[in-house]
């Protein structure tokens, strides 16, 4: 069946800098994506969502561009922060078909 | 606000024991959902209701019952648990189906 998948498992970066977490998606179809950030023992966050007519959509220090041409999603996070550092995850299709990635850990070193 | 509460946190079963996992909303949300999530893997819908009064099967409704007792509550049944039952358990509530999720604390269970 189509998933939607991680390209890395692990991130870690230095506080301050810009983070890029993706996301590959095969179901050509999907036309609307969630990135959801998820803390350690805490319940999953919306963070921003795109819909498939959109190539970018921003948010207080996020950008998630969309580029269906290579089903590709990814979640950029300027200036990262300490409090940034958990477990990022997306999703496609509207509920209640939605679709969950497994997520990229990101860690920020101070 | 409180958003979205769930009873309990933890949970220790034996197999064959069975529970209710209580989920409340304060958002006034027409649908409500309780997936799981289990190491390395994405989130799972069990079952979901759309509005209240209505509640249809997830991708991995097997072992589980639902309730949407009223527009607020959605509580979710293990009748006979199971090992494999073994997950972390979130409900979650949406005012439509593009709109923001909400999602619970989690309550993480254990079936020995």
């Amino acid at each position: 069946g189509e998933s939607v998948g991680l390209h890395l498992p692990t991130l870690s970066v230095q506080e301050g800098d810009n983070s890029i977490i993706n996301c590959a998606y095969s179901n050509s179809a999907s036309d609307y994506f969630i990135w959801y950030k998820q803390e350690s023992g805490k319940g999953p966050q919306f963070i921003i969502d795109i819909r498939s007519n959109m190539d970018k959509r921003q948010g207080q220090r996020v950008t998630v561009l969309l580029n269906k041409t290579v089903k590709h999603l990814s979640l950029q996070i300027a200036a990262t922060q300490p409090g940034d550092s958990a477990v990022y995850f997306c999703a496609e299709n509207p509920f209640p078909d939605m679709r969950f990635g497994a997520g990229t850990r990101l860690t920020v070193k101070p | 606000n409180a958003g979205v509460t769930q009873t309990p946190k933890f949970q220790v079963l034996k197999t064959g024991q069975s529970m209710t996992l209580q989920c409340a909303q304060d958002m006034n949300h027409n649908s409500m959902y309780w997936y799981r999530q289990d190491p390395g893997m994405g989130l799972r819908l069990i079952y979901y209701s759309a509005s209240e009064g209505t509640t249809d099967k997830g991708e991995v409704p097997n072992g589980y019952n639902v309730s949407r007792l009223n527009k607020r509550e959605f509580s979710l049944r293990l009748e006979s648990a199971a090992p494999s039952q073994t997950s972390v358990y979130f409900c979650a509530s949406t005012l439509s189906w593009t709109a923001e999720q909400y999602f619970g604390p989690g309550t993480r269970l254990t079936v020995t």
